[in-house]
């Protein structure tokens, strides 16, 4: 099993979904939560980072975290044409620099 | 344009050569990270530095790599004896302070014939 688990997709929604994206984690000793959004051909950018359980807000997106099922999520309201990019989570334990991620999931929002 | 940079973004090499890469971090950040990136696969860790020094290693990293912060500014990261495995992209980010958030490069993609 692996330590992240991301549904690959694809996921194809109409311009103005709500998008839900997940991730689950198998070692407990992961505390610091990221998600990053990586355009075909170019490095991942970082979209939001959280490191307690509940949800974290900015702009269109909401982080949350639910450490006691080890799942968290990406939601993305109003979603537009330019939010079509893969979806990165990420994770730390601490003390460790390394961060691990899942495989991606790949969203189309069509106009 | 502050953010990492890399160099070259594309390279095309022969089996059995060796490459070198380059990655400038943001400026003042003293932490540097490597990863490696396959199709349809999410970022591997290779490798981090904090300043000159290289703290952690992963196993990925075989005898065949090598990296290097000479200065505490930028790093090298070299492959010898090139494997068409090693087709990927090469992604660097840096970080500084407070919550240490990895921003990542453009990547340099290597594509090994």
């Amino acid at each position: 099993q692996k330590e992240v688990e991301q549904d690959p997709g694809p996921l194809s929604v109409p311009e103005g979904a709500i998008v839900s994206l997940n991730c689950t984690y198998s070692n407990s000793a992961f505390q610091y939560f990221m998600w990053y959004r990586q355009y075909s051909r170019k490095g991942p950018e970082l979209l939001m980072y959280t490191y307690s359980s509940g949800n974290k807000e900015d702009g269109r997106f909401t982080a949350q975290v639910d450490k006691s099922s080890k799942y968290i999520s990406l939601f993305i309201r109003d979603s537009q044409p330019s939010d079509s990019a893969t979806y990165l989570c990420a994770m730390r334990q601490g003390g460790s620099e390394k961060l691990v991620f899942g495989k991606g999931t790949k969203l189309t929002v069509n106009p | 344009d502050t953010g990492v940079s890399q160099d070259p973004r594309h390279k095309i090499t022969k089996r059995g050569q060796n490459v070198t890469f380059r990655c400038d971090p943001i400026s003042e950040h003293n932490r540097l990270y490597w990863y490696r990136q396959t199709l349809g696969q999410g970022p591997e860790f290779l490798t981090y530095f904090q300043n000159e020094a290289q703290l952690e290693k992963s196993r990925l990293l075989s005898d065949r790599f090598s990296a290097e912060r000479p200065k505490g500014s930028f790093s090298t990261l070299e492959i010898q004896r090139t494997e068409q495995g090693d087709s990927a992209m090469y992604l660097c980010a840096s970080s500084s302070g407070g919550l240490w958030e990895q921003y990542f490069g453009p990547g340099t993609r290597l594509t090994v014939t």
